[in-house]
């Protein structure tokens, strides 16, 4: 399968613990983006990386949230100290670098905070 | 902030028909606009795009309206499938970067 590939599907923890979601993005796709998607809503945008550098977070990114990209393949994004807000769907996507170009989203993580 | 949104909901349909699916956006500089849908339980699935020079474009069954003047974007989806039963987001981009603003979905049911 040559899509974007998350991991895990599916994620159910306890209040105040750390989760950390992989994304493995289409090979040769340079841009990476992290999206937050709750139930009946179009997808949020939370950050994107070109390569391995992080270009844009929003502000829905508190400082809980860290987004990493460190060989600008996979990336990983962590939430420390989980609230019950938390519980969405983290959708991750690429595209290649030039402008306006597709992006293919992968089937996302569910995170459920209990 | 600037946004994207749907003036329906929920449309339903019967199979054969066609569909046609509205999104306003409000933010004037976006020059790229997509649709997007989404079955249940899997990440948003493309379907066809439009940049702002064009008016129309056109694809498989599906096509892509674009109206600058009331920044209006519609999707008619011709000859409709049970297998168009989805949500369908409109999302836009304003510049470089390929950011999205989504909207907030309508959801079609296809009726047998």
């Amino acid at each position: 399968d040559t899509g974007v590939s998350q991991d895990p599907r599916h994620k159910i923890t306890k209040r105040g613990q750390n989760v950390t979601f992989r994304c493995d993005p289409i090979s040769e796709h340079n841009r990476l983006y992290w999206y937050r998607q709750t139930l009946g809503q179009g997808p949020e945008f939370l950050t994107y990386f070109q390569n391995e550098a992080q270009l844009e977070k929003s502000r829905l990114l508190s400082d809980r949230f860290s987004a990493e990209r460190p060989k600008g393949s996979f990336s990983t994004l962590e939430i420390q100290r989980t609230e019950q807000g938390d519980s969405a769907m983290y959708l991750c996507a690429s595209s290649r670098t030039s402008d306006r170009s597709e992006a293919f989203f992968g089937q996302g993580t569910r995170l459920t905070v209990v | 902030g600037e946004s994207v949104g749907l003036h329906l909901p929920t449309l339903s349909v019967q199979e054969g028909d066609n569909s046609i699916i509205n999104c306003a956006y409000s933010n004037s500089a976006s020059d790229y606009f997509i649709w997007y849908k989404q079955e249940s339980g899997k990440g948003p699935q493309f379907i066809i795009d439009i940049r702002s020079n064009m008016d129309k474009r056109q694809g498989q069954r599906v096509t892509v309206l674009l109206n600058k003047t009331v920044k209006h974007l519609s999707l008619q989806i011709a000859a409709t499938q049970p297998g168009d039963s989805a949500v369908y987001f409109c999302a836009e981009n304003e510049a470089a970067g390929n950011k999205l603003t989504f909207g907030g979905g309508t959801r079609v049911l296809v009726k047998p």
